[in-house]
C-alpha cells in the first residue's frame, strides 16, 4: 500500500532561515505529488504540485520542491522563511486505481513554528 | 466567497447520538471527498463522490454514510456516535472525474468531540 512519510515533525526556525522538510513516499508507480499547507485556523490549501516535466516545481509563497524519483523523494523548500510562513505543511500522494480515480494519501505533517 | 464550507464548525455531543455534517461547494466541481483527521493530524480519505456516485469507499465502520443530494453536496451521516470518532472531519471537492492529477480544494473542517 502507499505510504508517505514526513520525517520532520516539528521545525523550529528564525525568520530569514532556510527551511526544507522532508517527504518520502512508497510506491514504484506514476505518482502525482503535492504539498499542502494548513495556516493556524485555517483550511488546507494547495502550496505546490507536481506531475510531469520539470522536476523543480515553484508554488506560491516562494516555495519549491524537488522530485527525486531514484529517491521516492519531494522535499519542500524555501530560501528564507517568514513568520507568516507558521503553518502545517502536509505532502501527499495521488494515484489512480481502478476507474481511474483519485486516492490522494497524505504525510503526518510537519508543523512548522517561525520566531521572529 | 467561500469555495467549499462545512457545517457545522464544531461540533459535541454525546456516546451513541446520531449527528450529520453538511459540505457544500459552490465551485462546479464534479467530485467531493471526506477525510478524516485523527489526534495525530494523520488525514486519511473516507469516501468520494462523482455526479452523486460513490467511487471510493475506505475501510470506514458501516455507522458511517454519506450523502450526495446533488454534485455540489456531500453530507456525512454518523450513527451510534463513539469516543474514537472524535476527530476533525474535512471535505474536498476536485473538479472533474477525481482523476489523479486534479487539486483538491478543502473545506475549513468540522471538529467532532464525542464525550
Amino acid at each position: 500500500a502507499q505510504s508517505v512519510s514526513q520525517h520532520n515533525h516539528h521545525v523550529i526556525l528564525s525568520e530569514a532561515a532556510s527551511l526544507e522538510l522532508g517527504c518520502n513516499y512508497s510506491y514504484g508507480g506514476t505518482v502525482n505529488l503535492f504539498w499542502y499547507v494548513q495556516y493556524p485556523g485555517q483550511h488546507l490549501q494547495l502550496l505546490l504540485k507536481y506531475f510531469s516535466g520539470d522536476p523543480l516545481v515553484k508554488g506560491i509563497k516562494g516555495f519549491e520542491a524537488e522530485f527525486i524519483k531514484s529517491k521516492f523523494s519531494f522535499n519542500l523548500r524555501k530560501p528564507s522563511v517568514q513568520w507568516s510562513d507558521t503553518a502545517e505543511y502536509f505532502c501527499a500522494v495521488s494515484s489512480s486505481f481502478s476507474g481511474g480515480y483519485n486516492k490522494l494519501i497524505f504525510g503526518a505533517g510537519t508543523r512548522l513554528a517561525v520566531h521572529p | 466567497d467561500t469555495a467549499v464550507s462545512q457545517t457545522p464548525k464544531y461540533l459535541v455531543t454525546q456516546m451513541g447520538n446520531d449527528k450529520s455534517i453538511k459540505c457544500e461547494q459552490n465551485l462546479g466541481h464534479d467530485t467531493m471527498y471526506w477525510y478524516k483527521q485523527d489526534s495525530k493530524k494523520f488525514l486519511k480519505i473516507m469516501f468520494s463522490y462523482n455526479n452523486k456516485e460513490l467511487i471510493i469507499n475506505e475501510t470506514v465502520p458501516n455507522r458511517f454514510s454519506p450523502k450526495s443530494p446533488d454534485k455540489a453536496h456531500l453530507n456525512l451521516h454518523i450513527n451510534s456516535l463513539e469516543l474514537g470518532d472524535s476527530a476533525v472531519y474535512f471535505c474536498a471537492s476536485s473538479q472533474d472525474k477525481g482523476l489523479a492529477q486534479e487539486t483538491q480544494y478543502f473545506g475549513p473542517g468540522t471538529r467532532l468531540l464525542v464525550l
